[in-house]
C-alpha cells in the first residue's frame, strides 16, 4: 500500500469555524509532513513530525494547529482562519533518516476560507 | 525560503519533442529529487539523485547534478500529451533539521501540445 489518503478532499469554512483536515498512511513511515500550496506556486513546508514528535515548525501562524496521534495519522486543525489561508493542503510522508528519502504525498485537501 | 529556482517557468511544446527543465539551489544538499504535478492534484516522486552522483536515468527521464553549479536539469525525451504537468524540482539541507527541511522550488508548467 503506497498511499497517503486526505479527507476532505473539498473544505469550505468561515473564519470562525473550527475544522480538521486529516492524513492516513500504512506505509510504515515515521515522518509526516504539512505543506501549504497556493495556485501557480511550489508546495510550503508548514510542519514536519518525526517519530510522532513535531520536528519542524516553519513559523505558521497558530491557527494551524498540527497533531500526530499515532504513527500513522496527522491531523490539521484549524481556527479563526483568514481568506488568505484558502489554499491545497497537502500531506507527506516519508522514512526517517539521513538517507536518501522520497516524499509520498497525499491528493491533498483544497481549502476555502470565506 | 526557496532554495531551487526552475528556469523555464512555462514550456510549451509538440508531442514527441525533448522537454528540459532546469533547477538551480543554493546551499549544499543531501541529494536532489524531481516531483510532477497534474493541475489541482498531489505530487508524485519522479526520481533522485545524490549529490555525488552526475546522471541519472528512468525511464524517459534523464536527470543531471552538477553541485559545483549548484544546478540540475531534467530532460524528458519524446514527449506525450500526458506529460503536461508541472514539474518540481526539490532539495533538502543537510545543515538543517537532519536534511527533513524539504524545499521546492517554483516549478515548469509544461505543455505538450498533441
Amino acid at each position: 500500500d503506497t498511499e497517503v489518503t486526505q479527507t476532505p478532499k473539498h473544505l469550505v469554512m468561515g473564519m470562525t469555524n473550527k475544522k480538521s483536515l486529516k492524513c492516513e498512511q500504512h506505509m510504515g513511515h515515521r515522518a509526516m509532513y504539512w505543506y501549504k500550496q497556493k495556485a501557480k506556486k511550489p508546495p510550503e513546508l508548514m510542519f514536519v513530525y518525526s517519530y510522532e514528535k513535531l520536528s519542524i515548525n516553519e513559523s505558521v501562524p497558530s491557527r494551524f494547529s498540527p497533531e500526530c496521534p499515532n504513527s500513522s495519522l496527522l491531523n490539521l486543525h484549524l481556527h479563526a482562519l483568514q481568506p488568505e489561508d484558502s489554499a491545497l493542503y497537502l500531506c507527506a510522508s516519508s522514512h526517517v533518516g539521513r538517507g536518501a528519502r522520497e516524499l509520498f504525498f497525499g491528493e491533498g485537501s483544497r481549502l476555502t476560507v470565506l | 525560503s526557496q532554495q531551487g529556482e526552475e528556469d523555464p517557468q512555462a514550456l510549451s511544446i509538440q508531442e514527441g519533442e525533448n522537454a528540459t527543465m532546469n533547477c538551480s539551489y543554493k546551499t549544499s544538499i543531501n541529494n536532489l529529487q524531481w516531483y510532477r504535478q497534474n493541475s489541482g492534484r498531489g505530487l508524485v516522486h519522479l526520481i533522485l539523485i545524490r549529490s555525488n552522483e552526475r546522471e541519472k536515468h528512468s525511464g524517459r527521464l534523464r536527470v543531471t547534478l552538477d553541485t559545483s553549479k549548484k544546478s540540475s536539469s531534467l530532460l524528458i525525451t519524446a514527449s506525450r500529451a500526458a506529460d503536461t504537468a508541472s514539474y518540481f524540482c526539490a532539495t533538502d539541507n543537510p545543515a538543517k533539521n537532519y536534511g527533513q527541511n524539504f524545499v521546492f522550488g517554483p516549478g515548469t508548467r509544461l505543455s505538450v501540445l498533441p
